[in-house]
């Protein structure tokens, strides 16, 4: 079975700083691989996702992460972040190819320091 | 289109009692997953319906229930409430339950058992 390891807990940074999450997975076979956003008294957004092809993808805010098949993992990254990108997020993983469950990691809360 | 609507947002109850929670996926979407979301625990799959039938179950006690209506609306039940169930309960919709297209989230139903 899959799964996901979110090593840090709580990334403080301040703002306009870089920031990078760390998010390594655990998995055999071909996967598909998630980062979700959490804000306050909310549910989980998607916030991109890795499926196939290129290896860097992309949201609309600013974040990225690379897929890295021999170090399996699945970093998120902004290169100067806001306060409004204060929330908890949660890689994912699951197995590729048609129905899969979905599994979670622990998340990390990102608090942004003005 | 309207999202994921959980109801209710707030649940107090009392240890020994049960609890009946609700999801109403966006239209169209035919597969239902519940989580129960812990501090330290990170999301914790529960089970997901699709079409009305359980697909898959997490490592759960048979206290926790759920079923799916031909709308595709979802319930989940806990019998017998214990002071550990208190958590957000969180419903995610998807059309199929394919995981490339992503779990759209409901706000939750934050369940405090005193």
């Amino acid at each position: 079975a899959q799964s996901v390891t979110q090593l840090d807990s709580q990334v403080p940074v301040f703002e306009e700083a870089p920031v990078e999450l760390r998010c390594n997975y655990s998995s055999s076979v071909s996967v598909y691989l998630f980062w979700y956003v959490q804000y306050p008294n909310q549910g989980l957004q998607l916030l991109l996702k890795y499926l196939s092809g290129s290896t860097l993808v992309k949201s609309i805010n600013g974040f990225e992460a690379e897929f890295n098949k021999s170090q399996t993992s699945f970093h998120l990254r902004k290169p100067s972040v806001h306060i409004s990108d204060t929330a908890e997020y949660f890689c994912a993983v699951s197995l590729s190819g048609g129905y899969q469950k979905v599994t979670f990691g622990t998340g990390t809360k990102l608090q942004v320091i003005p | 289109k309207a999202g994921v609507t959980q109801t209710p947002r707030y649940l107090i109850k009392t240890r020994g009692q049960q609890v009946t929670l609700s999801c109403s996926p966006i239209s169209g979407h035919r597969s239902v997953s519940w989580y129960q979301q812990t501090p330290g625990q990170g999301l914790q799959f529960l089970f997901e319906y699709f079409s009305e039938t359980q697909r898959n179950k997490g490592n759960f006690p048979g206290r926790f229930s759920g079923r799916q209506f031909s709308n595709s609306r979802s319930e989940m039940n806990v019998s017998t409430l214990e002071l550990g169930d208190s958590a957000l309960y969180l419903c995610a919709s998807s059309l199929a339950g394919d995981s490339p297209y992503g779990y759209t989230f409901g706000s939750g139903t934050r369940l405090t058992v005193v």
